[in-house]
Formats: C-alpha cells, structure tokens, sequence
C-alpha cells in the first residue's frame, strides 16, 4: 500500500514544495513519481526514486528508498500547479499507486 | 517516437462487456524491452492499474479485477485490448493505455519500470 502526505499542498510560486510518499514495505528504489494536470495523462517525471525522466526540468528532483520517498520541487512554476502521484514497481503484479497529492497555489 | 492511441466506445450498458484498443506507433509492439498496460482513474479520483503485457503473450492482472478482465496483443496491427465484463458504475472512468520499459532490477530479482509513455485517454462511461 503507497500513501502519499499532504493530501493538498498549498504553495506560492517560487517557492519549495516538498511532497512524501511512503510504501507499507520496502520497494527499493524502484518507485516513481508522475504529475498529472487536469485532462491530461499523467506524466513520469522521476523513476527509480531520483532519476528524472527525459525533458523533465532539474528543479523537480526525488529521493529516499526502501519505504520513505520525498520528491523536491524546487521552486514552484505556474506550470507546476497539478496533481503528483507515486508508484511502486518494485513487486508486480500488482503495481499500486499513491493517492495523490495536490499541489494549488497559495 | 512511440505513441499510444486508445479507442472503443465511449458509452458501455451495465452487465455488458467493455472493450478496449491500444494502438502503438512510432515502433514495434513486438519488442523484447517494454511491457504494455492498462491504467484507469475514475471521475476526480486517482490512478489504478488494471492489466499488462509482454508482446510474447505473457498476462499480468490486477487481482482485484482479475476476474474480468482479459488483456491481448495483437502484433500484426501492433494492437493490444482489453475487455472487462459485467461492467457496472463502478467501472466508469478515463481509460489509459502506457508502457513501461522491461528493466531488470537485481534488488528485487524481478523486471518492470514505471509507465513512460501514456495515451490521451478514452473516457468510458457505464450507463443505460
């Protein structure tokens, strides 16, 4: 089971966001973290708990591993008001997603 | 690149079957390095996997809906579907397909990877 804390996070621009995941048992690194904005498809933004995928900005970046994950948003874009979920990979099936945190503005 | 596409009907009666279709272009269904899902969220809320598979055939189900769902692969229309029985209200949602890359992790002795490429979305509705 992945949590995910807060559950709305609210945030001016410009500053940090800092948004936790935590898996009921230890899933490596193998854990990553989407955005997803409304009406649209998720996006993968870090996988292997710290590793941001193709395209995605240097002040979006993740860390932790075995049961306690934080992803950074280093200073918050208007672009990056949106929903951010965690997933787990490390032992499928099945895979199992957070609940999602949403990120508004302050 | 890769993309997805899904397509199916948008309106689906309760106890009727859904079905689903994935198609993926840009490249081969038929490689030995991703695995192909099904991803649904229901109105406001979040993300559930439901199926995936490899293009030789093998299934991965989510087991609480492992007993209504059937995912295959068609590799020459590089398509691969999905089709949930005895649907019901519950069952209403936007309908992703995606793909994860197969990588090897030696920390857990097993392959899978997160879903780094995703379609648009199929809004399906369940109602008479």
């Amino acid at each position: 089971v992945m949590t995910q804390s807060p559950a709305t996070l609210s945030v001016s621009p410009g500053d940090r966001a800092t948004l936790s995941c935590r898996a009921s048992e230890s899933i490596s690194s193998n854990l990553a973290w989407y955005q997803q904005k409304p009406g649209q498809a998720p996006r993968l933004l870090i996988y292997g708990a710290s590793t941001r995928a193709t395209g995605i900005p240097a002040r979006f970046s993740g860390s932790g591993s075995g049961t306690e994950f934080t992803l950074t948003i280093s200073s918050l874009q208007s672009e990056d008001f949106a929903v951010y979920y965690c997933q787990q990979y490390n032992k499928w099936p099945p895979y199992t997603f957070g609940p999602g945190t949403k990120v508004d503005i302050k | 690149q890769l993309q997805l596409q899904e397509s199916g009907p948008g309106l689906v009666k309760p106890s009727e079957t859904l079905s689903l279709t994935c198609t993926v272009s840009g490249g081969s269904i038929s490689r030995s390095d991703s695995y192909w899902g099904w991803i649904r969220q229901p109105p406001g809320k979040g993300l559930e996997w439901i199926a995936s598979i490899f293009y030789s055939g093998a299934m991965y189900y989510s087991p609480s809906l492992k007993s209504r769902v059937t995912i295959s692969v068609d590799t020459s229309k590089n398509q691969f579907s999905l089709k949930l029985t005895s649907v019901t209200a519950a069952d209403s949602a936007v309908y992703y397909c995606a793909r994860a890359p197969r990588t090897y992790h030696y920390d857990s002795s097993a392959y899978g990877n997160a879903f780094d490429i995703w379609g648009q979305g199929t809004v399906v509705t369940v109602s008479s």
